[in-house]
């Protein structure tokens, strides 16, 4: 079956940095999505990785090692705003992305 | 800036009443869309997508009689739920993708919060 494996929940301080890790299993595979999503809204896109290795983007990275089927969501200098969900979506060999429960972040200051 | 916008926002209705959420993608073609459904604390669960012009395909046990889909054109998907009951109260939310799907992220539009009464 298909599965992603996400820590339910996540602590950290602002201006800290936290790391997310993302296991999954997948029938077939093409590229993973990490997304975000505050209390009560849609989800918002942060970033793709299709290849092995890490993707920076301003205060975010994501990683990627397919043979592991692993990635994390990198978030530094976080901030208040930073209190959300986050989801990790791989694409299966249709093309259709494959959704977990994601992290719960919460921020402390 | 947006990419789809969806609407309405809020849906509060009566238990029997049937309620059309729509789905309009902004300034370019959208030949497939996505229709979620998310309850509290769960993760997003694929209802349908949708093609203009052809029937929508629907996930394993999803009623196409009781959430009705259509893609008339290129910018406007819509689902209507019919005679919706308590039990239909969710998170509703359409996305998009711009591009070919290989690599293009899901655009999502701001969500529908239905409530039956």
């Amino acid at each position: 079956g298909q599965n992603i494996d996400q820590p339910t929940e996540m602590t950290a301080t602002e201006g800290a940095i936290v790391q997310i890790n993302c296991t999954y299993q997948t029938s077939g595979f093409n590229g993973l999505f990490w997304y975000q999503q505050h209390a009560g809204e849609a989800p918002t896109f942060l970033s793709y990785n299709v290849l092995d290795g890490l993707e920076e983007k301003g205060r975010f990275s994501s990683f990627l090692s397919r043979s592991k089927g692993y990635s994390y969501l990198l978030l530094k200098e976080l901030q208040m705003k930073d209190s959300a969900s986050y989801l990790c979506a791989p694409k299966d060999s249709n093309y259709q992305l494959i959704w977990g429960a994601g992290t719960k972040l919460i921020i402390k200051p | 800036g947006a990419v789809v916008s969806q609407h309405p926002s809020w849906v509060i209705c009566k238990s029997g009443t049937s309620v059309k959420i729509e789905c309009r993608s902004l300034d370019f073609q959208a030949t497939t869309m996505f229709w979620y459904r998310q309850f509290p604390k769960q993760s997003l669960m694929l209802m349908a997508t949708s093609n203009e012009g052809s029937k929508a395909t629907y996930e394993q046990g999803v009623e196409k009689d009781k959430f009705l889909i259509n893609h008339a054109s290129l910018t406007l998907s819509t689902l209507t739920v019919t005679s919706a009951h308590p039990e239909d109260s969710s998170f509703y939310i359409c996305s998009l993708v711009t591009g070919e799907q290989g690599n293009q992220p899901q655009h999502f539009g701001d969500g529908t919060r239905l409530s039956i009464l």
